[in-house]
């Protein structure tokens, strides 16, 4: 069976100081990824989802940026955090559908809430 | 992806079924209507998903109007553990298209 691990579960970092997330999947070949921002009383945002290792694609832009180096792993960077990126970060992944199509139900972590401070 | 409107909140007593509706006027032919609820502080879990007829799984049943403009969730004996916020979603199956989140319905089962 496929699981999909997200951690930290829980992360306070100053404003100005650097954040990486990660995400991996297994059980799987070939995931579609995405990374999700819900902030407080919000519905969920799309951030990024990749379709293969290298491919990325970004759906807002931001103060994100997101990298797939290898076929499961799915990593969330920021060089510089800000207030406003405070929220809780949900990685998650879906099978590949016909031509590739992001198409299929996804499958969510258990999330990171990051508070900037 | 089509839009879709869900009522904010809704009540349900435990032990009883709760129906959520949702609109989707503007669904075109290819897409589908999932439905997926957020349990406070975990992450979304899908439920159920669509085309034109009526589905149903372990979890619930979706039952979608024949001119698929609307549908609605049902969870046939609530319990405690769904109160969730639960969101509609219309997409396409086929090609490139993403998981829209809009604000769901905050269900509350209460005892």
């Amino acid at each position: 069976s496929q699981t999909i691990h997200q951690w930290p579960a829980t992360l306070v970092q100053p404003v100005g100081s650097p954040l990486s997330l990660e995400c991996t999947v297994e059980g799987t070949s070939n995931p579609n990824l995405y990374w999700y921002r819900q902030a407080a009383g919000r519905g969920l945002q799309l951030l990024f989802y990749s379709v293969g290792i290298g491919q990325i694609s970004s759906e807002v832009p931001q103060n994100l940026s997101a990298s797939r180096p290898q076929d499961r792993q799915f990593i969330l960077s920021s060089k510089k955090l800000l207030l406003s990126d405070s929220g809780f970060y949900l990685c998650a992944w879906s099978f590949s559908g016909p031509n590739g199509g992001l198409n299929t139900e996804a499958f969510f972590g258990q999330g990171t809430r990051l508070t900037v401070v | 992806d089509a839009k879709t409107t869900q009522p904010t909140s809704m009540d349900c007593a435990e032990g009883r079924a709760a129906n959520l509706p949702c609109n989707h006027s503007t669904i075109s032919g290819n897409e589908y209507v999932y439905w997926y609820r957020q349990i406070h502080s975990q992450g979304p879990q899908y439920i159920i998903h669509g085309l034109k007829n009526n589905e149903t799984n372990e979890m619930a049943s979706l039952i979608i109007t024949e001119d698929r403009k609307s549908s609605t969730l049902i969870l046939p004996h609530a319990t405690l553990r769904d109160t969730a916020v639960y969101y509609c979603i219309v997409r396409v199956v086929w090609g490139y298209s993403t998981l829209t989140f809009g604000k769901g319905t905050m269900l509350l089962v209460s005892p």
